[in-house]
């Protein structure tokens, strides 16, 4: 069955600090991935999204940057936090579709808490 | 572009009461449907989808949901709601363009009153 983890689960960092997260999935050969964020009381937006090894599609233009080293890691990152990152940062993972949009639901991480003070 | 919309962002319902929760989706091309559950500082579960076929679909948790073609409608509904239902929920609708993206409703919390 296929699993997916991503870590830290809570993180406190101060404003202009760097960030990392990281999301893992096991189980599965090239996933899609993804990486929202839950802001309090404004539902998920879409971050990034993934659809193969070094191939990133940007939402959203913002502080943050994803990357994808390797066909189960996806990473996100900040050169220099914002209060304005805080929030729940999510990771899911789907199966690949070819070409356009498949019926494929997405399957997500535990999530997390980033707080930036 | 696809658009989901959940009317009613809290719901209140009784233990053992029925539960409705609401969603209108808007799709170019016949859609493909999700509702997800999360609790607390939890990532989101599949509770059921709708991509072809039967339009009342069974999902876990004894929920379930109705595609309705001609009312752009998929509604979820659970005949008796559990104080364990308490949670916030997210219609979701498949994107019709490339990497199998997904766009969501804002999310209905609902709270069960014992």
């Amino acid at each position: 069955s296929q699993t997916i983890h991503q870590w830290p689960a809570t993180l406190v960092q101060p404003v202009g600090s760097p960030l990392s997260l990281e999301c893992t999935v096991e189980g599965t050969s090239n996933p899609n991935l993804y990486w929202y964020r839950q802001a309090a009381g404004r539902g998920l937006q879409l971050l990034f999204y993934s659809v193969g090894i070094g191939q990133i599609s940007s939402e959203v233009p913002q502080n943050l940057s994803a990357s994808r080293p390797q066909d189960r890691q996806f990473i996100l990152s900040s050169k220099k936090l914002l209060l304005s990152d805080s929030g729940f940062y999510l990771c899911a993972w789907s199966r690949a579709t070819l070409g356009l949009a498949g019926a494929y639901e997405q399957y997500f991480g535990p999530g997390t808490r980033l707080t930036v003070t | 572009a696809q658009s989901v919309t959940q009317l009613g962002s809290h719901v209140s319902v009784s233990e053992g009461a029925l539960v409705l929760l609401r969603c209108n989706y808007s799709s170019s091309v016949p859609p493909y449907l999700f509702w997800y559950v999360q609790y607390p500082n939890q990532g989101l579960q599949l509770l059921l989808k709708y991509t072809t076929g039967a339009t009342l679909v069974k999902g876990i948790n004894g929920f379930e949901a109705e595609f309705k073609k001609s009312e752009t409608s998929f509604h979820l509904t659970k005949p008796s709601a559990h104080m364990s239902d308490a949670a916030e929920y997210f219609c979701a609708v498949t994107d019709q363009g490339y990497g199998n993206k997904l766009v969501f409703g804002a999310g209905t919390i609902l709270r069960v009153k014992s």
